[in-house]
């Protein structure tokens, strides 16, 4: 089993530009979770979904948006990156019915100049 | 929403020695009460958590121990080793199945 991938690893991308980042998980995962982490500090959570077919809003939406294609994909788009978006992107999912433990995905370290 | 405080920010032990971190968070709601371990360039992995009905939980050399009526709770790690530095995450839950994490504790451990 894989776990939770991410791709890609690393961006680059330029102000104004758009990207996609992909999140899998193959452990049948019904909540699956977008955070960010910038340096020194914890991880904010962007958007969740708490099951296929639902998303909600966390601490910092603002200028993302999300989609649980399936029960294993959770995709993370920024429809026109900004310099405050540079930051390392983490996956998680999470069974969500009697365990709330979460795994992460190795992340994806994302750079607007 | 929950506000989550973790001290200290950085803990410099030798190896052999006991390091204790304490999380407060704002929440009365909380019920899930974990910790986090995050390796450098790694996403964090979980290490240990505990429930409101339970006051302490161990698991070899680590424990974490609950206080409700105050919200904050605690991770000890005894018998530090240096595998054990690394950043460390208190996150409760905000009742949503979600988890706010606390800004992280940076543990070093002298050989």
């Amino acid at each position: 089993n894989a776990g939770v991938t991410q791709t890609p690893k690393f961006q680059v991308l330029k102000t104004g530009q758009s990207m996609t980042l992909q999140c899998a998980q193959d452990m049948n995962h019904n909540s699956m979770y977008w955070y960010r982490q910038d340096p020194g500090m914890g991880l904010r959570l962007i958007y969740y979904s708490a099951s296929e077919g639902t998303t909600d809003k966390g601490e910092v939406p603002n200028g993302y948006n999300v989609s649980r294609l399936n029960k294993r994909e959770f995709s993370l788009r920024l429809e026109s990156a900004a310099p405050s978006q540079t930051s390392v992107y983490f996956c998680a999912g999470s069974s969500g019915s009697l365990s709330y433990e979460q795994y992460f995905g190795p992340g994806t370290r994302l750079t607007v100049t | 929403g929950e506000n989550v405080e973790q001290h200290p920010s950085t803990l410099s032990v030798q190896e052999g020695d006991s390091a204790v971190i304490k999380c407060t968070y704002s929440d009365s709601a909380s019920n899930y009460f974990p910790w986090y371990k995050q390796e450098l360039g790694k996403g964090p992995q979980l290490i240990i958590d505990i429930r409101s009905n339970v006051g302490e939980k161990k698991d070899q050399r680590i424990a974490v121990t609950l206080n409700k009526t105050a919200k904050h709770f605690s991770l000890h790690i005894t018998e530090t080793q240096p595998e054990d530095s690394a950043v460390y995450f208190c996150a409760p839950d905000t009742g949503r199945r979600a988890l706010t994490f606390g800004s992280g504790t940076r543990l070093q451990v002298q050989p």
